[in-house]
């Protein structure tokens, strides 16, 4: 089975703080993703890529940054957090198909950032 | 930006019932899919139906997609307390990316 990993389920910040978020996908997927969710916005794209060192903005990218340096982890950053941030933020890994179409993704628990 | 629409956005039902959420979406897809997120927790795959494809079963679940109309519904027969979840459908407009609807909240009472 597909195991992607967040490394922390809760997580509680002071504005202006550096976060970073760290996700870990095990089945060599080309394709990582992250999103937030928010109560009555549903899921937003914040950032994907496609490969490694390969990035592209989603939706929302204004307040992050991310980072692929190896295949199977894909980090988001936020440079100085702010209580508007305050999320539950969802990494998600899917292999890459031709033709731009995509696959079934596999997300992680998930996790809830609390900025202060 | 396009997005799929779920109806209703919360469902109520009874242990042994059937739970029907629809889904509309407004550009050409290449599939769409449905997913299940329980409480805080990440989202699950539960299927992924074609644009040339009408129906799909797994399990207690069926699938059906409609292109003339942009629409989809999913379909849990003789549910469960454990089926109580939130439901999104998500289209992949040709993007590479998934689009994600609201979601519907089901709750299955015992």
């Amino acid at each position: 089975d597909v195991k992607v990993t967040q490394s922390s389920r809760y997580l509680v910040k002071r504005t202006g703080e550096k976060v970073f978020l760290e996700c870990v996908q095990d089945m060599d997927h080309e394709n990582m993703f992250w999103y937030r969710q928010d109560p009555g916005l549903g899921l937003r794209l914040i950032y994907f890529s496609y490969d490694v060192k390969m990035k592209e903005k989603g939706d929302i990218p204004e307040g992050y940054s991310v980072s692929r340096e190896k295949k199977e982890r894909f980090s988001l950053i936020l440079e100085s957090a702010s209580t508007n941030q305050t999320s539950m933020y969802l990494c998600a890994s899917s292999s890459h198909l031709a033709g731009g179409t995509t696959d079934t993704q596999y997300f992680g628990p998930g996790t809830r950032l609390t900025v202060l | 930006s396009q997005q799929g629409e779920e109806d209703p956005q919360a469902l109520s039902i009874q242990e042994g019932e059937n739970a029907t959420m629809n889904c509309s979406y407004k550009t050409s897809i290449n599939n769409l899919q449905w997913y299940r997120q329980n409480s805080g927790r990440g989202l699950v795959h539960l299927i992924l139906i074609r644009s040339n494809e009408r129906e799909k079963h797994s399990g207690r679940l069926r699938v059906t997609l409609d292109t003339s109309k942009k629409s989809s519904s999913l379909l849990i027969t003789a549910s469960r307390a454990a089926d109580t979840a939130s439901y999104f459908c998500a289209t992949d407009p040709y993007t590479g990316k998934l689009i994600f609807g609201q979601g519907t909240t089901l709750q299955v009472k015992p």
